[in-house]
């Protein structure tokens, strides 16, 4: 069965850094996209990163651009959020959401999620 | 970035209704809409994507269909276990954006 379990989540201050891990099994964790999704506390889903299977390319949205950093080690069956200059806005549970198929920009899974809280 | 409208945050049915969700894209995706279904504590289970393709396991009484700026996610009998949000998310261009859910609940 396909897993995907988050850790790292936690209560960070303004402007602070925090560093999230996702780890995958029961797949061939290589041959798939992945992405970083998160769900704000007004239950809104926002991407936040995406990431190709090989780690070449990565995407981000304007709102983390230059903050987020997505990234994966295909040996280890991990993916990665190292985020940094954090904001209150940036409260959320972050999900690490596998692609459905090579090329595909929808998710058939979701991991259970991590909470990140940036508090003042 | 294309924006998403569900006009209904919250729909009432009963066990057995048929029920529609509809979701608005701000511009033209083609059939690129996928449907998410979100349980309380849980997180989103994907149902259907490209519009009407139901996902592997999803239950025939669940649909998608639509095209172009306008789609519409259907239950044909509602169960209990179908009470929860749903949310659809366009993936025609990125960033992949997703609707503000609706909220099925029973009347």
């Amino acid at each position: 069965d396909v897993k995907l379990v988050e850790s790292g989540g936690g209560l960070v201050k303004l402007g602070g850094s925090l560093k999230l891990s996702c780890a995958a099994s029961g797949f061939t964790f290589s041959d798939y996209y992945m992405s970083w999704v998160r769900q704000t506390p007004e239950k809104r889903l926002e991407l936040v990163a995406a990431i190709n299977s090989n780690g070449g390319t990565t995407y981000y949205p304007d709102t983390v651009k230059g903050r987020f950093a997505i990234s994966r080690d295909n040996a280890k069956n991990t993916l990665y959020l190292q985020m940094s200059s954090l904001k209150s806005e940036d409260t959320a549970l972050y999900y690490c959401a596998r692609h459905d198929y090579y090329g595909s920009a929808w998710f058939a899974y979701w991991g259970q999620g991590t909470l990140v809280t940036v508090s003042a | 970035d294309i924006g998403m409208t569900q006009s209904h945050k919250f729909m009432s049915t009963s066990v057995g209704d048929r029920v529609s969700i509809t979701c608005k894209a701000s511009q033209a995706v083609s059939t690129a809409v996928a449907w998410y279904q979100q349980k309380p504590g849980q997180s989103p289970k994907l149902l259907i994507y490209s519009a009407s393709y139901r996902y592997t396991g999803v239950p025939d009484r669940f649909t998608g269909s639509g095209s172009g700026t306008d789609f519409t996610f259907t239950i044909s009998s509602v169960q209990a276990e179908d009470l929860a949000v749903y949310y659809c998310q366009q993936h025609y261009s990125p960033p992949p954006t997703f609707g503000a859910g609706t909220k099925l609940e029973l009347k």
